[in-house]
């Protein structure tokens, strides 16, 4: 079965310190893997994908997240945090249906 | 280009009444998907159309849910009766998927509080 699992459900980092947040999957075929973003009172956003390729993918806002198909990860990483930056995060993989993560909730403290 | 947009943002009924969600997906993408976040939990799938037929509803908890896309443009979800555990955050989303693009763009959800 497709699962999605994200070790860390609070994380508290200092603003312009870096970011990496973790996400390992289980997938039957090769997997199509997305990064979203909540902030609050918004919707989901799209930061990045993984379709095929390069294993390292450049998403929106600073961030890029690298494929790691032996670890089954694709870890969200980001070399800077800005305050704005405060959100939940999720994982998702899927070609179609999406399986999500339990969630990140990133704080940036000043 | 607009988003999707989900109509109302929130809902607070009482047990037993009847709600009915909207989404109008973003124009020209066939593909719509239901999702459900309940408090605490992971955000699970509920359903998929394409275009008006219904593709996989295997995510649907019992049968007070009901999905409909008429047309094959707009969705609604209607939860007849409701009960408590229904309450948490419905997302819409739409995608194209064509030439393997699966990218789906979400709307901002509607949260259902249920009393």
């Amino acid at each position: 079965a497709q699962s999605v699992t994200q070790p860390d459900i609070h994380i508290t980092v200092s603003e312009g310190a870096s970011l990496e947040l973790r996400c390992n999957y289980s997938y039957g075929a090769t997997p199509y893997l997305f990064w979203y973003v909540q902030s609050p009172g918004q919707g989901l956003q799209l930061l990045l994908k993984y379709f095929s390729g390069d294993t390292l993918v450049q998403g929106i806002k600073g961030f890029e997240a690298e494929f790691k198909r032996s670890q089954s990860s694709f870890n969200l990483r980001k070399p800077s945090v800005h305050w704005s930056d405060a959100a939940e995060y999720f994982c998702a993989v899927g070609a179609g249906k999406l399986v999500f993560g339990a969630g990140t909730i990133l704080r940036v403290k000043s | 280009e607009a988003g999707v947009t989900q109509f109302p943002s929130h809902s607070v009924i009482e047990k037993g009444q009847t709600v009915t969600l909207r989404c109008d997906p973003i124009s020209g993408h066939d593909n719509l998907y239901w999702y459900r976040r309940v408090m605490g939990k992971e955000i699970k799938f509920l359903l998929h159309f394409v275009k008006e037929s219904k593709q996989d509803e295997s995510g649907m908890p019992n049968n007070r849910f009901l999905a409909e896309r008429t047309g094959g443009t707009y969705s609604t979800l209607k939860v007849q009766p409701a009960e408590l555990e229904d309450s948490g955050v419905y997302f819409c989303a739409s995608s194209q998927e064509s030439q393997g693009s699966y990218e789906q763009y979400f709307g901002p959800g509607t949260r259902l509080t249920v009393t």
